[in-house]
């Protein structure tokens, strides 16, 4: 079963907070990815990392960044939220092996930006 | 660039009946297909895949089928139950690292 943890699972905040949302796993994955997700709806992929001080930016725009210090740990910051960030953001990782692997996913945090 | 197409976006199944989800992709590189069930409040979760040497596989009531010439693939659920609701998602990889996700398909089985 994989392991990939999120906190907060939820977060209200005011505007122009520094918020920083946490994702760590413990499966030694290479890989791992930031989505974000209004509920139930399209997967858009805002960072990923293929490894140690590795990051790079997805197909969808976003203010935030992210940082690879360490294997398991991939945190995503907003250094001033806003509204529009107001979201749900997934974290995921995958293994690195010969051949393409499915990604594991984090619960999620559902962040709402007053 | 390189999309997946999913249909239909809203399924709306009686319990029992068969539920099927169809994905069309664009990268005829594309290896590695797995499909994701997002339950409400989770993450998506694997929950069957299949590679491009492989035309169908199944798990107890899920299959995929993999037509790699129409560069279609799609989810079959046989005898579906009420915990079955939930949103589907299809992917499509092509080796390395890009994985392209469906938009995403609302299962309701109606008890």
């Amino acid at each position: 079963e994989a392991d990939i943890y999120q906190t907060p699972r939820y977060l209200v905040i005011g505007t122009g907070k520094k918020i920083t949302l946490e994702c760590s796993q413990t499966m030694g994955h290479d890989k791992m990815y930031w989505y974000q997700q209004d509920p139930g709806m399209e997967l858009h992929l805002i960072h990923y990392s293929y490894g140690v001080n590795s990051t790079e930016k997805g197909d969808l725009s976003s203010e935030s960044t992210v940082s690879r210090i360490r294997t398991e740990h991939f945190p995503l910051t907003l250094e001033s939220a806003r509204p529009s960030h107001t979201s749900q953001y997934l974290c995921a990782s995958s293994e690195s092996s010969t051949g393409d692997q499915p990604q594991h996913f984090g619960d999620g945090t559902r962040l709402s930006i007053l | 660039g390189e999309n997946v197409e999913q249909h239909p976006s809203t399924l709306s199944v009686q319990e029992g009946d068969s539920a099927v989800i169809k994905c069309t992709y664009s990268d005829s590189a594309s290896n590695y297909f797995p499909w994701y069930k997002q339950e409400l409040g989770k993450g998506p979760q694997l929950i069957i895949d299949i590679r491009s040497n492989v035309g169908e596989k199944k798990d107890q009531r899920i299959a995929v089928t993999l037509n790699k010439t129409a560069k279609h693939f799609s989810l079959h659920i046989t005898e579906t139950q009420p915990e079955d609701s939930a949103v589907y998602f299809c992917a499509a990889l092509t080796g390395g690292f890009k994985t392209i996700f469906g938009a995403g398909t609302r299962l309701f089985v109606k008890a």
